[in-house]
């Protein structure tokens, strides 16, 4: 595609729901990464992906949050229990950056999916 | 840890005028890249420029060009005749070499006025 995509671009839930996002990353893009982005913040990292090794989980806040990578394309972040405090925009990324090798490689942004919890 | 500051939180400047976005960092590496990011209120994050911290010369996208001082991990952006789509979040970006973990400041808003 032209572009990381993601959906939903807004979800609202209710405290205690699972929600799942969706990021269909560039093809050809060996790399995705997931972001947060709370009100009036900067972009907080979440989880790294790279081809079908082990993701690199070290930016997920708590358990509630995981994210999985099928076929080393799509990846849904799915947040169990939310909360309120979840609420916040999250970012899809993606890159050519080689396993393995330095940051040489610009990343892409999707467009987000804004989520509220109430 | 690395940490990003941004310590201007709104910016404003004249079409046509020069305006300069500071940033600074704190690591103790010595190979890393920067970036400055634009985010308009479409959300979408975009690309405006980066740096290698092994390279002295500073990089240059058209109007847009950094100011970067290794030693006093400064790296400011400049935006030359600006311009009203130019009106969005900034956000400087700092990413040592080989890790996964890039840093974000807390942005600027920058408004370009007609």
């Amino acid at each position: 595609g032209a572009g990381v995509s993601q959906s939903p671009s807004n979800k609202v839930t209710e405290k205690g729901k699972d929600v799942e996002l969706r990021c269909d990353p560039i093809s050809g893009h060996t790399a995705l990464y997931w972001y947060r982005q709370s009100l009036g913040q900067g972009l907080e990292f979440l989880i790294y992906f790279q081809g079908n090794s082990a993701p690199d989980k070290s930016g997920l806040p708590s358990d509630r949050f995981s994210a999985e990578r099928t076929g080393g394309s799509v990846s849904t972040l799915t947040i169990q229990r939310t909360q309120q405090e979840d609420s916040a925009v999250y970012l899809c990324a993606s890159s050519r950056r080689l396993a393995g090798g330095p940051l040489e490689e610009t990343q892409y942004f999707g467009p987000g999916t804004r989520l509220l919890v109430l | 840890a690395q940490t990003v500051t941004q310590s201007q939180p709104e910016m404003s400047v004249q079409e046509a005028e020069t305006v300069t976005l500071s940033c600074t960092y704190d690591t103790s590496e010595s190979n890393y890249y920067l970036f400055w990011y634009k985010q308009p209120p479409s959300r979408q994050m975009i690309l405006v420029i980066r740096q290698e911290a092994y390279k002295q010369q500073n990089a240059t996208e058209n109007r847009f060009s950094v100011n970067f001082q290794k030693a006093a991990k400064s790296f400011s952006l400049k935006i030359s005749d600006s311009q009203l789509g130019d009106t969005a979040m900034y956000f400087c970006a700092f990413n040592p070499y080989n890790n996964n973990d890039m840093r974000f400041g807390a942005g600027t808003r920058l408004t370009v006025k007609p």
